[in-house]
């Protein structure tokens, strides 16, 4: 079946603009997660969206940062005033319920956003 | 603060040898340890996971792990290596309470020499 899908896979912007990335999770799966991977790290989280609530949007790094899932599967993660250090490859995955049963997360080819 | 320390950057290593990939957590509570794989413009892959039971874990493409929890480790063991096995390596840790938020390290890149 499909795998999580996101897009675009490549965003160029300049300083200042506002940006939208979007996650289509697995079916069925109700837990998605947003990361991003700076150059030479790891993945860092930034929210977790159980259903159509975040969970835990303890990663976001500031107020320019907002992640949506109206429907309880698609979902957006929006950035205002984008700055050069926003910079990144943003992940998305997904699992089927968020709960012990697997703690399998899979993961999207990200989106490689470029700020000018 | 919880965190996921990997040693060794980059890790070159020839055809047909073994290899370990170094993964160290800090943590006083329950954790659910990971490693995930990321082949060159590809998505991360999950290689092999540890929730709970026997310590040694076994993945996919002949990789295994070892969990010790005395030296808060985790790592990553094959005994012969391929070319295809070039890629960027990922330890990760789910804390327990922290419901499925992932914190990982920041890679170890695993260059197999022909």
């Amino acid at each position: 079946g499909a795998g999580v899908s996101q897009t675009p896979s490549n965003k160029v912007t300049e300083k200042g603009k506002y940006v939208e990335l979007r996650c289509d999770p697995i079916s069925g799966h109700t837990a998605l997660y947003w990361y991003r991977q700076s150059l030479g790290q790891g993945p860092e989280f930034l929210i977790y969206f159980q259903g159509t609530g975040a969970a835990d949007d303890s990663g976001l790094p500031n107020d320019r940062f907002f992640a949506v899932r109206p429907e309880g599967s698609v979902s957006t993660l929006k950035i205002q005033r984008t700055e050069r250090g926003d910079s990144a490859v943003y992940l998305c995955a997904s699992s089927l319920d968020g709960g012990p049963s697997t703690y399998e997360q899979y993961f999207g080819p990200g989106t490689r956003l470029t700020v000018t | 603060a919880q965190s996921v320390t990997q040693l060794d950057s980059q890790v070159p290593v020839f055809e047909e040898a073994p290899v370990e990939l170094r993964c160290n957590y800090s943590s006083s509570v329950s954790v659910y340890l990971f490693w995930y794989v990321q082949y060159p413009n590809q998505g991360l892959q999950l290689l092999l996971k540890y929730l709970s039971g026997s310590t040694l874990v076994k993945g996919i493409n002949g990789f295994e792990a070892e969990f010790n929890k005395s030296q808060t480790s985790f790592h990553l063991r094959k005994p012969s290596v391929h070319i295809s096995d070039t890629a960027e390596y990922f330890c990760a840790v789910i804390y327990s309470g922290g419901y499925q938020k992932v914190t990982f390290g920041i890679g170890t890149k695993l260059q197999v020499i022909p």
